[in-house]
């Protein structure tokens, strides 16, 4: 059974740091993995998506990294701005394309002013 | 990339009763997912909805309390039945985008308290 844990549960930091949240999941059998941020009370944004035979994804100041061997992904944030507060979630696909995501448990990012 | 609409955005309701919350996709797709969000948790899929045929349930879930209808490829009901407050959470629909990818996009979500 794939299990997803995301580490650190929470982080605080102040803006304009740079700052890494982890992912990692145990079965190494995925189609792909997807990050998604959830505002409070609200339903979930893609962020960026890696396909299996890809090491990484950027989209302006995200970066996602993908090791699949060792059943690791990053979330890369640079210069981190206070609207980048919310709950990053990680999410697998098995193989199979259309199978059922697993979710992480998330990191609640604080951005302080 | 797909747009996904749901109704209602947030209800609270009495015990014993049941709510129907809607979906709708601006394109059509083959499957829809239902996914549950209790407080302070991740999400746990309910179950995959097919157009012209019955939903499949995700363990712990069965269609006496949480039956759904997908009439055609852009449209879905998730109804709670008897509700009880642990069925307080945010309901959301999901839906798989086209291509190879298979990139999954979500609804706003629907926020229940039951009391």
């Amino acid at each position: 059974k794939q299990e997803v844990t995301q580490i650190p549960a929470a982080l605080s930091v102040p803006e304009g740091e740079n700052l890494v949240l982890n992912c990692s999941f145990t079965d190494s059998a995925i189609y792909n993995l997807q990050w998604f941020r959830q505002d409070p009370g609200k339903g979930l944004t893609s962020l960026l998506l890696i396909q299996s035979s890809q090491r990484e994804q950027t989209s302006g100041r995200l970066n996602a990294s993908l090791d699949k061997s060792s059943g690791r992904s990053t979330l890369y944030i640079a210069a981190s701005q206070p609207g980048d507060s919310a709950t990053y979630l990680c999410a697998v696909r098995r193989e199979t394309s259309g199978s059922r995501l697993t979710f992480g448990e998330g990191t609640q990012l604080t951005v302080n002013p | 990339s797909a747009v996904i609409s749901q109704k209602p955005s947030r209800d609270i309701c009495q015990r014993g009763t049941s709510l129907t919350i809607q979906c709708q996709v601006d394109s059509q797709v083959t499957m829809m997912f239902w996914y549950r969000q209790q407080p302070g948790q991740s999400l746990t899929l309910i179950a995959t909805a097919n157009q012209g045929s019955e939903a499949t349930y995700e363990s712990g879930f069965v269609i006496d309390k949480f039956p759904i209808s997908r009439p055609n490829l852009t449209f879905s009901t998730l109804t709670v039945s008897n509700m009880s407050p642990e069925d307080s959470s945010i309901y959301l629909c999901s839906v798989s985008g086209t291509g190879i990818y298979n990139e999954q996009f979500f609804g706003p979500g629907t926020r229940l308290t039951v009391l």
